[in-house]
């Protein structure tokens, strides 16, 4: 079975850090991109960082120097390393697979599997 | 804030078509994928490039894309297509993806 299971999550302090991390079992681990996107009760999803099959990284300017994605593939791990958390980044944080192709020369891109989530509260 | 724009609401009738939209500038380069939320749940793929279906979702799901417009489209709706739906793409960039600002569909 295709699995993503996260963790990690937990009460931090304004900012402090956490690590979350993400297990992957049912698929070839190495050969997909991974992604973390988080949602905020009651809010929207949002897309926090993406990490390619070569290590190459990518994240929005809203967490870019603060978070920092990085995988294991000998060990089918997925993490993100979260640094200087602030209240607003108090969210439900999922990973979840990335598949990509092209039709007719124009890219398009997906999110295939998506974990449970895990709870992070940045709160004094 | 989000570069894929979608109504917040939208209303249907059991058993009728609802149409739920995403527009933004990159939708003009880039093809949409669109996902699924029920309460508490984990979001879900539902369609993918041009109009492409992951296995077990229902034939009613449907894709199109159009300008910088893509479009979701259930075909027959059903009590529990009841949900919040998101879509997602590529920034302007290309570098970075972005999620639109969701849709919450209620089944009448």
């Amino acid at each position: 079975e295709v699995q993503l299971v996260e963790s990690g999550g937990g009460l931090v302090q304004p900012g402090g850090s956490l690590r979350l991390s993400c297990a992957a079992s049912g698929f070839t681990f190495r050969s997909y991109d991974m992604h973390w996107v988080r949602q905020a009760t009651g809010k929207g999803l949002e897309w926090v960082a993406g990490i390619g099959t070569a290590g190459d990284t990518f994240s929005p300017d809203s967490v870019k120097g603060r978070f920092t994605i990085s995988r294991e593939n000998a060990k089918n791990s997925l993490y993100l390393q979260m640094n200087s958390l602030r209240a607003g980044d108090t969210a439900v944080y999922y990973c979840a697979r990335g598949v990509h192709g092209y039709i007719w020369g124009s890219p398009w891109g997906a999110f295939d599997i998506w974990g449970q989530g895990t709870m992070v509260t940045v709160s004094s | 804030s989000s570069e894929l724009t979608q109504d917040p609401t939208v209303s249907v009738t059991l058993g009728q078509t609802v149409r739920i939209t995403c527009q933004g500038d990159s939708l003009r380069s880039y093809y949409a994928s669109w996902y699924q939320q029920k309460p508490g749940q984990a979001p879900e793929l539902v369609i993918y490039g041009k109009n492409n279906r992951p296995s077990g979702i229902p034939d009613r799901f449907s894709g199109s894309s159009s300008g910088n417009t893509a479009s979701l489209t259930i075909t027959g709706t059903q009590a529990e297509d009841e949900a919040d739906y998101y879509c997602n793409s590529w920034d302007s960039s290309g570098n970075h993806r972005v999620f639109g600002t969701g849709t919450k569909v209620t089944v009448l």
